[in-house]
């Protein structure tokens, strides 16, 4: 099974801040990595697929970026309703697997 | 407009087997894939499996000697079917799109 190892697994940082949040496959996996936001009580919701593709109604302020193993979500100045958890994904392998997930704080 | 609901016992007894529905609206199960994914109180969350547009399946290596996804298009239905349930199979059972769209949860708890 491919692994996805994220990092850090907690992230504090003061609305208006950017952020990088790095995801690292356990072989090359082209480009087929998703970035998943979840909120408290809520189901997740894809914000980048293919590394860096935009989704429909996702605000501009995220983008993805990476190919092979290294992979980064960034957020361009963090806004109050970002602060939740962020998961990776591939789809490289039919049997998919998500990463531990990085959890974005307030400082 | 797309749309996917989990169904379900909400208790499971130990060693029992749990059966789970996902209804889905707005496409058809011939023309998109449909994945189960779970999350333990807390945790992160875990691919289950998938059933594939053209009917085939794959699971979860950890999970697939228990586990098995079916499906009956007439009725825009994918089913879950997971047998000895044990107390860390307790958490929230997700069906959705292809990652796209999610339905929202369904809990399972495993307790006598």
């Amino acid at each position: 099974n491919i692994v996805l190892t994220q990092s850090p697994a907690t992230l504090s940082v003061t609305p208006g801040e950017s952020v990088s949040l790095s995801c690292r496959a356990s072989q090359s996996i082209s480009t087929s990595i998703h970035w998943y936001q979840q909120k408290s009580n809520e189901s997740p919701r894809l914000l980048i697929k293919y590394a860096s593709q935009s989704i429909s109604g996702i605000p501009s302020r995220f983008s993805g970026s990476g190919s092979g193993t290294d992979f980064t979500l960034s957020i361009n100045r963090v806004e109050s309703e970002d602060f939740s958890i962020y998961y990776c994904q591939q789809s490289y392998s039919s049997l998919l697997t998500f990463g531990s997930g990085t959890k974005l704080e307030i400082k | 407009q797309v749309q996917l609901k989990e169904s379900g016992p909400g208790l499971v007894q130990p060693s029992q087997t749990l059966s789970l529905t996902c209804t889905v609206s707005g496409f058809s199960l011939t023309s998109y894939n449909v994945h189960w994914v779970r999350q333990p109180p807390g945790k992160g969350l875990e691919w289950m499996g998938v059933i594939w547009s053209g009917g085939n399946t794959d699971y979860n290596s950890a999970l697939k000697p228990r586990l098995s996804i079916s499906r009956d298009t007439s009725k825009s239905q994918v089913f879950l079917t997971m047998n000895s349930l044990q107390t860390e199979d307790t958490g929230i059972y997700y069906c959705n799109r292809n990652g796209h769209s999610w339905g929202q949860g369904t809990l399972v708890t495993v307790s006598s």
